[in-house]
């Protein structure tokens, strides 16, 4: 079946620190994938979502591209704040399956 | 844009009891709706998916007994929790698909705490 495994836990990072949330996906189909951002007391967010692969999504300074070969949409940016400080979670939607996917979540906390 | 909202934002109830949630869609037709539960440790789970005009597919583990869910039209989705137990607290998201989208689109949830 359809899985998203993403690196666990807490990240804790000073500001302007780079960033780097590993996630890898397992499917059959051709999949949609997704990173979304919950902050503290509020619902998922959709942070960005690429569904070429080999393309990049990006935003408010977040990357993340989709590999096929690696199967791999790691989430990276170059330059994290303290309103960064939230919740990420990798997700996929694979083929006619209208139920993302979505890996168990990592943790960033940002220290000013 | 696309805004989804969920009421109420907390319940406290009692062991037994039942608690009725809702979502709405502004802003764009939810032709699919998935519901969720959040664990303490922020897992998702997904308790069912719902389509317009189709049955309602709940995933294992969950049941239409327990988890009743109305789709009534494109932009309104309820779900209630009966006979809730302590295992069943948690944050209740619900999230709408649009009819050409491949995004899901989030409410702030509804936070269920039994006592």
């Amino acid at each position: 079946g359809d899985s998203v495994i993403q690196m666990q836990g807490q990240v804790t990072l000073s500001e302007n620190d780079f960033l780097f949330i590993n996630c890898t996906y397992s499917t059959t189909g051709y999949p949609t994938l997704f990173w979304y951002v919950q902050y503290s007391g509020e619902g998922p967010q959709l942070l960005l979502q690429v569904t070429t692969a080999n393309n990049k999504g990006s935003s408010r300074g977040f990357e993340a591209t989709y590999d096929k070969g690696t199967t791999s949409f790691h989430l990276q940016k170059t330059s994290v704040q303290e309103i960064d400080s939230a919740v990420y979670y990798c997700a996929m939607r694979a083929g006619g399956n209208y139920k993302p996917t979505f890996g168990k979540g990592t943790s960033l906390v940002v220290h000013p | 844009g696309a805004l989804v909202y969920q009421y109420p934002r907390r319940t406290i109830c009692k062991s037994g009891t039942s608690m009725r949630m809702e979502c709405q869609a502004v802003g764009f037709q939810a032709t699919s709706v998935a519901w969720y539960r959040q664990s303490p440790q922020k897992t998702f789970e997904l308790i069912a998916l719902s389509t317009v005009n189709s049955a309602i597919k709940y995933e294992q583990n969950f049941t239409q007994e327990k988890f009743p869910i109305s789709h009534p039209n494109l932009s309104f989705s309820s779900m209630t929790v009966l006979n809730a137990y302590l295992e069943d607290r948690g944050l209740y998201l619900c999230g709408a698909r649009q009819v050409s989208g491949n995004t899901l689109y989030f409410g702030e949830g509804s936070r269920l705490i039994v006592v």
